[in-house]
């Protein structure tokens, strides 16, 4: 089984900042691991995922995630926030064989402050 | 846009009711997934069809069930509501081709309120 924990459930940063959104997670097997994003009254959108190869991943709205496997962590981040960054921030796990079912973390809810 | 279409948008009924909510998933895929978000339980996956076939089951009430159908499309039954079944259920889809760490693409979601 495998668990995710998002420590920050919010985040308020001001805008033109950097930000790193924490996710731990904890797996018996090997895993890919995924940020979503919610805006608003919407669905999860996929911004960026790791599955094997280069520990760095870059997604999209200039969004990048470290894969750190001696840590079991996932650190979202992005150098300088906008207004339209404004949402909520999910870290999921899925094993990498068998099960396709994602386990998500409780969320994160980036405010950006003008 | 996803291109995963959920009806309806919103959902409002009272306890005891049974209710069914439908997903289209993108052109071509043929796994679908249906998760609950609920305020006190978080994201949580509920149960996978693959090709018309269940394929992984989570944390799912026996109050609860799903099928898809041959069109791909899916249904979720929810019955003898409870006000703790008020949540956003969301369907997602996949090609199901079991390539290595396929995006699950989610649709918007049903809003459900049970009163």
């Amino acid at each position: 089984a495998q668990s995710v924990t998002q420590l920050d459930s919010q985040v308020p940063v001001f805008e033109e900042a950097p930000v790193e959104l924490r996710c731990n997670y904890s797996s018996s097997v090997s895993v890919y691991l995924f940020w979503y994003v919610q805006y608003p009254n919407q669905g999860l959108q996929l911004l960026l995922k790791y599955l094997s190869g280069s520990t760095l991943v870059k997604g999209i709205n200039g969004f990048e995630a470290e894969f750190n496997k001696s840590q079991t962590s996932f650190h979202l981040r992005k150098p300088s926030v906008h207004i339209s960054d404004t949402a909520e921030y999910f870290c999921a796990v899925r094993s990498n064989f068998g099960n396709e079912k994602l386990t998500f973390g409780t969320g994160t809810r980036l405010t950006i402050i003008p | 846009d996803s291109g995963v279409t959920q009806t309806p948008k919103h959902l409002i009924t009272a306890t005891g009711q049974r209710v069914t909510l439908r997903c289209s998933p993108r052109s071509g895929d043929l796994s679908v997934y249906w998760y609950q978000q609920s305020l006190d339980q978080g994201l949580q996956f509920l149960i996978q069809y693959y090709n018309g076939e269940e394929r992984a089951k989570g944390n799912i009430l026996e109050r609860f069930s799903a099928q898809q159908f041959p069109d791909l499309h899916s249904e979720l039954n929810l019955s003898s509501l409870e006000l703790g079944d008020s949540a956003l259920y969301f369907c997602a889809s996949s090609g199901g081709s079991l390539a290595v760490g396929e995006t699950q693409y989610f649709g918007p979601g049903t809003r459900l309120l049970v009163l």
